[in-house]
């Protein structure tokens, strides 16, 4: 059964901690996104990966680091520089990165919401 | 700068209703656009993707259309069920072929709230 996971789907933090956020797929893309949801606002981009062992930052990528050491698996790390990190967390995969001519269409995990104490 | 606006922010129908939700973008040069809908505290789904040649594509009760002249897409929904409450995504790819400098960009979302 193919497709993406992300997981926990509840999370929660104590100011000051670093959280880790998990993304696997199976969908054998190459490509693999972190987004950031918050009410009344549209998905705004953290960070991407295009191919294994290399990323690059997004729009919001200050407090929030990665890593991309596996092709099925895109880690997301929200640190305590990040100042307001309650939020949706989206995990997102296509084929080919979207600057690429194999870019099909992203698909979505079902989301991490991750709420600060 | 590209931008995508979508209208209305929230929308309230009576289930078995029809309504349109509309989505303006200034993305140059455009590539497609995909509606998405998203569940609450779910991830979005696909919905469709038009192309700049396409000017009506339909999903089940899903209809979306372009007109690349106006640069406004449109999704109407026909005949309204309880299961259409939900978030609708617009998204806008732009850039050119082979370059890498294809862009994606979001709009905010319109909620649907379809009520009994």
């Amino acid at each position: 059964d193919g497709g993406i996971t992300q997981s926990p789907k509840y999370l929660f933090r104590k100011e000051g901690q670093n959280v880790t956020l998990s993304c696997e797929q199976n969908l054998n893309h190459d490509a693999m996104y972190w987004y950031r949801q918050d009410p009344g606002q549209g998905l705004r981009l953290i960070y991407y990966s295009q191919i294994v062992n290399d990323f690059q930052k997004g729009d919001i990528a200050e407090g929030y680091s990665v890593s991309r050491e596996k092709k099925e698996s895109f880690p997301l790390t929200v640190t305590s520089a990040q100042k307001n990190p309650t939020a949706f967390y989206l995990c997102a995969s296509s084929i080919g990165g979207w600057g690429s001519s194999t870019y099909n269409e992203q698909f979505f995990g079902p989301g991490t919401r991750l709420t600060v104490l | 700068k590209n931008q995508v606006e979508q209208s209305p922010q929230s929308l309230i129908i009576l289930e078995g209703k029809n309504c349109t939700l509309q989505c303006n973008y200034t993305v140059s040069p455009f590539s497609n656009l995909r509606w998405y809908k998203q569940d609450t505290g779910r991830g979005p789904v696909s919905l469709t993707i038009m192309t700049f040649s396409e000017n009506t594509k339909s999903n089940g009760r899903y209809t979306a259309t372009l007109d690349a002249d106006t640069k406004q897409s449109s999704l109407h929904i026909t005949a309204s069920q309880l299961s259409d409450s939900a978030s609708y995504i617009c998204v806008v790819r732009s850039g050119y072929s082979g370059a890498g400098s294809y862009q994606l960009t979001f709009g905010k979302g319109t909620k649907l709230s379809v009520i009994p």
